[in-house]
């Protein structure tokens, strides 16, 4: 069974700049989520979607964050204009269903540096 | 507002010895709790959770121990490998009291095992 996709794995743009993360998650997931893991930290919660629907965005910057996962599969993250604060791991993670028994499986992430 | 605390960055131990990770909630809603694992460049993955009705859950060399009166949770990794190191990260999730929070993992801020040859 193939694992969560993520990319690009790495980034690197200057503040102000845009950018776009890719996920790809499990076959028959049907939720997927966002997380942010800036250095240090554990990884927090910025987006969830059951299918192409959003469940919780509010732990998400919506002023210059944005999710979207057209079709219930695929979803893009894309920040614009970014800021030197927004560097961190970006993490796509999929389950099966919603709820507090659910495993989330993480994809590899994608590490943000902006200067 | 840490609701979940690692106070313990990092942890060296010798092969064979057992490993012990300590963990920290605040929040009375939290009712399962997981430990995640994660290698450099890779995402984390998921290593044993426990519900809060039972106060033990073992899984070969891995047990995890839940004490909710003291709102804390250990993992135990008897005998540790040096494959184990890695970061480790506890996890917790509310229940159906938790409203609108009910799923959502809050994460500690990980602990970096080093298991020594």
């Amino acid at each position: 069974e193939a694992g969560v996709a993520q990319s690009p794995r790495y980034k690197i743009i200057e503040k102000r700049q845009s950018v776009a993360f890719w996920c790809n998650p499990i076959s028959g997931h049907a939720t997927l989520y966002w997380y942010q893991q800036i250095l240090g930290q554990g990884p927090k919660l910025l987006i969830q979607f059951q299918n192409n629907g959003v469940v919780d965005d509010s732990q998400l910057p919506k002023d210059r964050f944005s999710a979207e996962r057209l079709k219930g599969v695929d979803s893009t993250l894309k920040i614009q204009p970014a800021k030197l604060e927004d560097s961190a791991v970006y993490l796509c993670a999929s389950s099966l269903e919603p709820g507090n028994r659910a495993i989330e499986y993480f994809g590899p992430g994608t590490r943000l540096t902006v200067t | 507002d840490q609701q979940v605390k690692q106070n313990s960055p990092s942890l060296s131990v010798q092969e064979g010895r057992i490993s012990i990770l300590n963990c920290d909630y605040t929040n009375s809603m939290f009712d399962y709790f997981l430990w995640y694992k994660k290698y450099p460049a890779e995402g984390p993955t998921f290593l044993i959770s426990i519900s809060s009705i039972k106060d033990k859950n073992e899984d070969g060399r891995f047990t995890v121990f839940l004490n909710k009166s003291a709102k804390h949770l250990s993992l135990h990794i008897v005998p540790s490998q040096p494959g184990d190191s890695a970061v480790y990260f506890c996890a917790a999730t509310p229940g159906v009291a938790g409203g609108t929070s009910y799923g959502k993992l809050t994460f500690g801020q990980g602990t970096i095992l080093t298991v020594h040859p």
